[in-house]
């Protein structure tokens, strides 16, 4: 079945560091692909997404480019700060259907 | 921005209890979903709805139950609370067509079972 395989966590960098968090995925078709953040204490929020082969999603600064033949949709920033603490989750969702399936989640931690 | 509520945000009961978790959106969304959020963070799909009158079982088994009589309501209940269902709950809803449109979460509610 479907399935989205995140980068294991916790991930700690310092302010302005470069941030990858590596996300692949199985799944039959053409999914689309989207990352989520989660702040502490709240709910989950769409990042950014792509909905087909070689799109790149982005906001805030970040970014992703749907890769079908690596079968990877990689979370890059350039510079990240304090306030990007939080867990990411890669989903994709496939059909009309829509529902969500969720990797692992990776949560970042940014020093100052 | 979402408009998508959830009642209460956090809640302690005693084993054995009735509880009801509310969800609400006032963005018309046709489908609405319910989460099960394990500490270790993972998401698991326990229920969903594509509409007034729809409810289905999602990915994971879940004791509890749902109803969906209005488009924007779709609460969940658990009808004996035990602490294996010590979690957080998120709603999320969508439009209805296509997968590439984005799922708007609620703030969650954080269950706490004793």
């Amino acid at each position: 079945g479907d399935s989205v395989t995140q980068m294991e966590g916790p991930v700690t960098l310092s302010e302005e560091a470069f941030l990858t968090i590596n996300c692949t995925y199985t799944a039959t078709g053409y999914p689309s692909l989207f990352w989520y953040v989660q702040y502490p204490g709240e709910g989950l929020q769409l990042l950014l997404k792509a909905t087909k082969a070689d799109d790149k999603g982005s906001n805030k600064g970040f970014e992703a480019t749907y890769r079908k033949e690596t079968t990877s949709f990689h979370l890059e920033k350039g510079s990240v700060q304090v306030s990007d603490s939080a867990v990411y989750f890669c989903a994709l969702s496939r059909g009309q259907g829509g529902k969500l399936i969720f990797g692992q989640g990776t949560e970042l931690s940014v020093k100052p | 921005e979402a408009d998508i509520y959830q009642t209460p945000r956090y809640l302690v009961i005693g084993t054995g209890k009735k509880i009801t978790l509310e969800c609400s959106q006032t963005m018309g969304h046709d489908k609405m979903y319910w989460y099960q959020q394990d500490p270790g963070m993972e998401l698991h799909l326990i229920h969903y709805s594509y509409g007034v009158n729809s409810t289905e079982k999602g990915d994971l088994s879940s004791e509890s139950t749902v109803s969906r009589i209005r488009t924007e309501h779709f609460p969940l209940t658990l009808e004996s609370a035990r602490p294996s269902h010590t979690s957080q709950y998120l709603c999320a809803s969508s439009e209805y067509t296509g997968s590439g449109k984005t799922q708007y979460f609620g703030p969650g509610t954080r269950l706490l079972v004793l």
